[in-house]
Formats: C-alpha cells, sequence, structure tokens
C-alpha cells in the first residue's frame, strides 16, 4: 500500500491567518489526491479532487496544488469554522490510503 | 438534495452479527459506487471497500477483505455493511460515501458525499 504522510501533525492558528497543510506519498501518484475535512463528531466533509479541483459548494478559500509525490492544502483567511482535522487521500493505487490527519485549532 | 442517511447506533456482544445500512435518495442510486470508510476512536480514516448498486459488483481493501461483506438492495436505495461475527476491535465509527463515478475504476476519483456515520460498539 501507498503510505501517505501529513505536516505537521497538528497546528494552531488564529483566525484571519493563512496557513498550509503538507501531505507526501511514499510513491508517484500524479494528482491522484484528495483533502477531507473532519470536524469533531462528524462526518468527513470532501473538499478537493485531483489535487487542486474544489469539490461543489467549497468556498474558494480552500485551495490544493501539488503533483507527484508532494502535495499542499492551503486555507487562507481562517474562520472559526475552518478548524477542524485535515484528511489527504491518495486514490492511484488500490487500495485508497489516508493519511493521519492534521489538526487544525486555536 | 443529494445525501446518504445511515442507520444508528449498535451496541453488540463480540461474536454477533450486525449489519448496518446507507440510505441514497436524491440521485440515481444505482449509478454511483458506494464506498465504506473505518474510524476507529480517537484513530483517522481507513478505506474499507466500495459496492456498485446496480449489479452488486465489489472491491474489498485486502485488510478488510474477509472480514466484513458489503451488499446492497437496490429496491430500496440502500447499501449494507455486514459482519458475521464481531469483535471487540470493530468498534468504531463506519461511514458511507459516494463515488462520483460509475466506472469500475471509481476508486480512483474522490469521494464527493459523505453519510453521518454510525458508531458500532462492540464489548462483553
Amino acid at each position: 500500500d501507498i503510505q501517505m504522510t501529513q505536516s505537521p501533525s497538528s497546528l494552531s492558528a488564529s483566525v484571519g491567518d493563512r496557513v498550509t497543510i503538507t501531505c507526501r506519498a511514499t510513491q508517484d501518484i500524479s494528482n491522484y489526491l484528495a483533502w477531507f475535512q473532519q470536524k469533531p463528531g462528524k462526518a468527513p466533509k470532501s473538499l478537493i479532487y485531483a489535487a487542486s479541483s474544489l469539490q461543489s459548494g467549497v468556498p474558494s478559500k480552500f485551495s490544493g496544488s501539488g503533483s507527484g509525490t508532494d502535495f499542499t492544502l492551503t486555507i487562507s483567511s481562517l474562520q472559526p469554522e475552518d478548524f477542524a482535522t485535515y484528511y489527504c487521500q491518495q486514490s492511484y493505487s488500490f487500495p485508497p490510503t489516508f493519511g493521519p490527519g492534521t489538526r487544525l485549532e486555536i | 438534495e443529494v445525501q446518504l442517511v445511515q442507520s444508528g447506533a449498535e451496541v453488540k456482544k463480540p461474536g454477533e452479527s450486525l449489519m448496518i445500512s446507507c440510505k441514497g435518495s436524491g440521485y440515481s442510486f444505482t449509478s454511483y459506487w458506494i464506498g465504506w470508510v473505518r474510524q476507529m476512536p480517537g484513530k483517522g480514516l481507513e478505506w474499507m471497500g466500495i459496492i456498485f448498486p446496480r449489479d452488486s459488483d465489489t472491491r474489498y481493501s485486502p485488510s478488510f477483505l474477509g472480514q466484513v461483506t458489503l451488499s446492497v438492495d437496490k429496491s430500496i436505495s440502500t447499501a449494507y455493511l455486514e459482519w458475521s461475527s464481531l469483535r471487540a476491535s470493530d468498534t468504531a465509527i463506519y461511514f458511507c460515501a459516494r463515488y462520483p463515478s460509475g466506472y469500475t475504476t471509481a476508486w480512483n476519483d474522490a469521494f464527493d458525499i459523505w453519510g453521518q456515520g454510525t458508531m458500532v460498539i462492540v464489548s462483553s
């Protein structure tokens, strides 16, 4: 299985900040990378697919980039509702695998 | 509105069987793959497998093959995740999610819609 790592594992930020989360794959996954947001006690929410495409209804403050093995999720102008755990997932190789998550906290 | 609604929380004993459900609405249920994801207490997300409601074609992660069974009843737009003999280690929240694709390689895509999750507690 392809292993996914994320850094940092946790991140403290303030309302209004711009933050970047990194996701790395153990082998080339092209752009088969998705990002999900999960708030405590809630289901994940799909944010980005194909490394940089926004899911329908996701605000443009979220952006993704990268290809190959290194990817980033950037969130601009943090709002209270953005504080959550963020997961990346590769879908290049079966089975799809998730990163361990990055907890974004105030 | 496109949505997936899952069945309620379950508390079971080791060795018991269990089937939890995921009902799709607001779209053509038979046209999109449904996947299942496990989240153990305080842990991350694990991809379990997917099923295509139109013909019940399934793909299991090797980690879950033989441990669970995926099925559907397309007449009521519902997918199921089943255990024949639960273990304490099956304690987790289980999410269903939809792939926006009907292709056999749908797993190459990304989930777009998620159910609210079903908590399963297995304890003697």
